[in-house]
Formats: C-alpha cells, sequence, structure tokens
C-alpha cells in the first residue's frame, strides 16, 4: 500500500518560477524525506524533516510538514532547468532498530522546467 | 570511486530462469535496501538488511531471496523469474547514527531487468 501520495502528478512551470509539490500520507511518521530522480538514474537525497519539526529549508528548497494534516510539502524556488526531474516523498514509519529505513514512497511528482 | 554500485545495469532474461542482481557499497553502511520501481506504484520495498546475516522482508518479497554475508554486498536473486518482475531494482543504504535513525538512503543506479 502506498502510503503518501503526491500531487499534482506532473507540474510544467518556466525557469525562474516556483514550484510546489503536495505530500499526504496516512499514518503517524518517524520522518519524511523528499527525494529527487533524473531520468534513467538511482535517487538522490534532498532533504529530511522529522515529525517534530515543521519547516525546514536548504538553498532553494524549504519543505513544510503538519502532522496534525498529514501532509508535506516542498517548495522550489526559483527553478531552472536542471531541476526537471521526477520528486518523490518517503515516510519513514518505523519503529527503529531492524525496522529502521523502511521508507514507503509516493508515486512523484514529475517536474518540468522549461528555459 | 565511493558509493553504491549495482550490477548489471541492464539485463534481459526469460521466464523460470534464476537470475541475480548485485549491489556494492563502499562506505560500509550498515543497513541495506532492495527496492522496485513501477509505473503506477512507484517504489516498494523488496527486502532489507540491518546488517551481515540480518534480513527481514518488505512489502513484495515473493519469489526474491537475499543474502548478506559481508556489510558491503547486498545480492538479490530472483529464483524463478516471472513476466510481472519486470521492472526497475534499485540497491540503497544507509548508516543511521548514534541514537538518531533519521538518516538518508543512499541509491544505486538501478538494473533494469525485462523477463521475457
Amino acid at each position: 500500500s502506498q502510503q503518501g501520495e503526491e500531487d499534482p502528478q506532473a507540474l510544467s512551470i518556466q525557469e525562474g518560477e516556483n514550484a510546489t509539490m503536495n505530500c499526504s500520507y496516512k499514518t503517524s511518521i518517524n520522518n519524511l524525506q523528499w527525494y529527487r530522480q533524473n531520468s534513467g538514474r538511482g535517487l538522490v537525497h534532498l532533504i529530511l524533516i522529522r515529525s517534530n519539526e515543521r519547516e525546514k529549508h536548504s538553498g532553494r528548497l524549504r519543505v513544510t510538514l503538519d502532522t496534525s494534516k498529514k501532509s508535506s510539502s516542498l517548495l522550489i524556488t526559483a527553478s531552472r532547468a536542471a531541476d526537471t526531474a521526477s520528486y518523490f516523498c518517503a515516510t519513514d514509519n518505523g519503529a527503529g532498530g531492524t525496522s529502521y529505513g523502511k521508507l514507503t514512497f509516493g508515486q512523484g511528482t514529475i517536474l518540468t522546467v522549461h528555459p | 570511486d565511493a558509493g553504491i554500485t549495482q550490477s548489471p545495469r541492464y539485463k534481459i532474461t526469460e521466464t523460470g530462469r534464476q537470475v541475480t542482481l548485485m549491489c556494492h557499497q563502499t562506505w560500509s553502511h550498515s543497513y541495506m535496501f532492495w527496492y522496485r520501481q513501477d509505473l503506477g506504484h512507484g517504489l516498494r520495498l523488496i527486502y532489507y538488511s540491518a546488517a551481515a546475516d540480518i534480513t527481514d522482508k518488505g512489502e513484495v518479497s515473493d519469489g526474491y531471496v537475499v543474502s548478506r554475508s559481508k556489510t558491503e554486498n547486498f545480492p538479490l536473486t530472483l529464483e524463478s523469474a516471472t513476466r510481472s518482475q519486470t521492472s526497475v531494482y534499485f540497491c540503497a543504504s544507509s548508516a543511521p547514527g548514534g541514537n538518531s535513525y533519521n538518516s538518508p538512503l543512499h541509491f544505486g543506479n538501478g538494473t533494469r531487468l525485462t523477463v521475457t
């Protein structure tokens, strides 16, 4: 079953615009992570936000987490053509120990940034 | 170079054959994972391992076998390949530090497997 569900499925914008992607999940989490995947490559970790955090920044990325609504958003500011990729949210709702890292991924948002 | 490597990059096999996908990491990360990626399903966990000789099933483990005799290697075997196992397979590793389990996964570039 999919824990994270992302919206929109696809997003097309012009360079310089902001891109916002949303993720909803169903059960309690330890943390929520965002990953990027370029075509034909593996996933690359972008940012991790813990369940007791509400907002986190990394360069042009801003992630928010609302545990009461079980939702998160990823904002990419001043987008560039190089940001074109698929973006996935993933939730870690394990109990730690040997259950650590069993991430549940959403189906992703395909972002296209036009030059 | 340090990192996580998967081999082969592409593989075509026939239904019923056994095939092994290799994964090697140079970081000495304790945790390793196998995911498969399919259109419409995102990434789904097949198996994971917390350390050498410790493995456990994920969401879609039927038809797969893993082993982890050494920390750096985590091969995935399809015992008798089926067409439904046509997919892109990703290996990942991670190393939680101290009492924190909040560490990201590092992914390989995947193996694209086609079962005919």
